[in-house]
């Protein structure tokens, strides 16, 4: 069956310390993926997209890799912040399916 | 701001009320969805338009029922709910329609939090 899943529920990192999110899926093959941050009571908001003919894609501060071999992406934040707390969904561009989401705590 | 607007933020129906929820996009965009998100549960899509036509029914239960009268306007229609209905329900809009070859990121609203007594 299609399954997709993020490295862990919640994760805690310090400030300054690079987080990284892990996004693996079975039975899907994406042309693309994409990146979303969700705040509490808030809608998703797009971070970044990774094409399958792409490694990696960077936006100031967000790395995303896109490995097709392993069906895996990582999403890196580096020097990360307080302000850089919430939960980040991955999800598979054309099937509209989105993944559990991680939930990310910066530690001052 | 997003540009996608959703009202009421706050809906408390009982199971044999009728109600609406509404989300209009202010961004020219073709293409419109709801999702579903539960505690504990990932995203689920359950509707998607394009130029006003329903692309796609994700298998929701016919107790929902969708409207897109235009590009900008969309609509979910509520009747006869069960409690496990209760969810925050996403409405989002994009460019167009994603496909294998066209991505299209998709903008949110703020969501309708949803409790069916």
């Amino acid at each position: 069956s299609q399954k997709i899943e993020q490295n862990s529920e919640a994760l805690n990192i310090q400030e300054g310390k690079t987080a990284t999110l892990t996004c693996n899926y079975t039975n899907y093959s994406p042309a693309y993926l994409q990146w979303y941050r969700q705040d509490p009571g808030r809608g998703p908001v797009f971070l970044l997209l990774i094409r399958e003919n792409e490694k990696e894609k960077r936006k100031e501060r967000l790395k995303v890799t896109f490995d097709t071999t392993l069906k895996q992406s990582l999403f890196h934040i580096t020097a990360s912040q307080p302000a850089d707390s919430a939960t980040y969904l991955c999800a598979l561009g054309q099937n509209f399916v989105f993944g559990p989401g991680t939930r990310l705590s910066v530690l001052p | 701001e997003t540009g996608v607007t959703q009202t009421p933020r706050h809906l408390v129906m009982g199971m044999t009320n009728k109600k609406s929820l509404k989300c209009e996009q202010h961004l020219g965009h073709n293409a419109m969805y709801w999702y579903k998100q539960s505690a504990k549960k990932p995203l689920e899509l359950m509707f998607v338009y394009n130029f006003k036509e329903q692309t796609e029914n994700n298998s929701v239960p016919s107790r929902f029922s969708p409207e897109c009268p235009n590009s900008s306007h969309l609509f979910l229609h509520l009747h006869t709910l069960q409690p496990e209905d209760s969810a925050l329900y996403l409405c989002a809009s994009s460019q167009g329609l994603a496909g294998l070859f066209n991505s299209h990121e998709q903008f949110f609203g703020p969501g309708t939090r949803l409790t069916v007594l």
